[in-house]
């Protein structure tokens, strides 16, 4: 059984720039929820993708958007990036959106 | 809004100690509570308890929550140095249409001295 996997690993970006960040969801699971964790806080839910739509947002601006694929991968997208955008994003797989979500190791997002 | 706390937010004891985290929530409508523990980046899942499965158990970790007080403990028996970590607690709503993800608390920092 694959497990939920994310890429890059960290990522240096500067004010106003627009990055995109990949997760590849664990096998068996068709949903994948998107998570802001900044340092000494819990994840912040940003939002969730099922069946290649989005299917709940948090509170996050509409810079913020995502994509989710038909082999059920998904991007998370930033753009116009501000210095508060530097945080772990966590990506967290499961089935039908409900219960138990399992966490990819993040992504280190820097913004200068 | 739901809420989650979690208290204390750090906690340094000796191996071999018995250690309990405390989780209060605030939930529109619940559906589960989840335990996680955080070591470096990716929170790893330990339990989800619900209105019909309050008490979890797994080797020295267990987790009870009271639906009445809106608050669960997790319980942690001979601290090992290896279970040094962050601990999140997450409650699950139940929503009507879409997803709204899980609220998370701050976590618990615990350190488990040699």
């Amino acid at each position: 059984e694959t497990g939920v996997t994310q890429s890059p690993t960290h990522l240096i970006k500067t004010r106003g720039q627009q990055v995109t960040l990949r997760c590849s969801s664990q096998s068996g699971h068709n949903t994948v929820s998107w998570y802001q964790q900044a340092l000494g806080q819990g994840p912040q839910f940003i939002f969730q993708y099922y069946r290649e739509e989005e299917n709940g947002r948090g509170n996050f601006p509409p810079r913020f958007s995502g994509l989710q694929f038909p082999n059920y991968s998904s991007e998370l997208n930033v753009n116009a990036l501000e210095l508060d955008d530097s945080a772990l994003y966590l990506c967290a797989s499961s089935f039908g959106g409900r219960g138990e979500q399992f966490f990819g190791p993040g992504t280190r997002l820097t913004v200068l | 809004e739901d809420k989650v706390v979690q208290s204390p937010l750090s906690l340094v004891v000796h191996e071999g100690d018995t250690v309990t985290l405390n989780c209060s929530y605030e939930v529109t409508n619940f559906r589960s509570l989840l335990w996680y523990k955080q070591e470096k980046k990716a929170p790893t899942f330990l339990f989800m308890l619900t209105s019909s499965g309050i008490e979890k158990k797994s080797g020295r970790l267990s987790s009870i929550l009271d639906k009445k007080e809106l608050s669960s403990i997790l319980n942690i028996t001979a601290t090992q140095t290896g279970d040094s970590a962050i601990y999140l607690c997450a409650v699950e709503p139940y929503s009507g249409g879409g997803a709204d993800g899980l609220t998370f608390g701050k976590g618990t920092h615990l350190i488990i001295q040699p």
